[in-house]
């Protein structure tokens, strides 16, 4: 139940194109979904964030869309460029008052943008 | 504003001996996490630090320890090293919630 399920494992896609990355998770106990991204040699870093009172955010070319009823979530990725290319994971927290920070992560997607 | 620092960025050692990362939080940040990320997977949660006490644990065994200073700097210890225990541990820091997390050090048990 504490699960986040990922895929697809690895991606590529087109300079320009869209990259889609899907999640799923069991526990409703989850209320904070954020996305990492992690370049090679480096630790991950928060990329874009949602609460499921909300069903979509965008930020810049980075859009989380969010199905509370079927436990999903994705990120979209607009206009992919090559300097995205890196692992993506989606994560779920609990109520912070209950699971302090602890983050549970995805297996992580491997992201290549190719010219 | 300086970010998470953590050393050393590399070791190996060899099955059975200890091992102490170390880890010093952004500043301001009075919430520190260790993660361990085993290659190809995503970061597996160890436990977390609040005010110099241990507030959280994943599931992992009591052979990994942890300290926490006055200054919010964190020590992650890890005793009878086992081949398993290779893998890059990140440290986090936090405050809010939001995770920050250093560059990680690459341990290498033979």
């Amino acid at each position: 139940q504490q699960q986040v399920k990922q895929s697809p494992q690895s991606l590529i896609v087109q300079k320009g194109g869209i990259s889609i990355i899907n999640c799923a998770y069991e526990n409703t106990a989850f209320d904070y979904f954020p996305w990492y991204q992690q370049f090679p040699g480096k630790g991950p870093a928060l990329l874009i964030a949602i609460r499921p009172d909300v069903s979509e955010k965008k930020e810049g070319r980075f859009t989380i869309s969010f199905n509370k009823s079927a436990k999903q979530f994705s990120l979209h990725i607009m206009d992919s460029q090559p300097g995205d290319s890196a692992t993506y994971f989606c994560a779920a927290r609990a109520n912070r008052k209950t699971s302090y920070d602890k983050v549970i992560f995805g297996p992580g997607t491997s992201l290549s943008v190719i010219p | 504003e300086t970010g998470v620092t953590q050393s050393p960025t590399h070791l190996i050692k060899t099955r059975g001996q200890q091992v102490t990362l170390r880890c010093s939080s952004q500043s301001g940040h009075n919430t520190v996490s260790w993660y361990q990320q085993a290659l190809g997977q995503g970061p597996q949660f160890i436990f977390q630090y609040y005010r110099e006490e241990e507030n959280g644990r994943g599931n992992f065994p009591p052979r990994f320890s942890g300290l926490q200073f006055p200054n919010y700097s964190s020590e992650l210890n890890v005793n009878a090293l086992e081949l398993d225990d290779s893998a890059l541990y990140l440290c986090a820091s936090s405050v809010y919630g939001e995770l920050f997390f250093g560059e990680g050090s690459r341990l290498t048990v033979l």
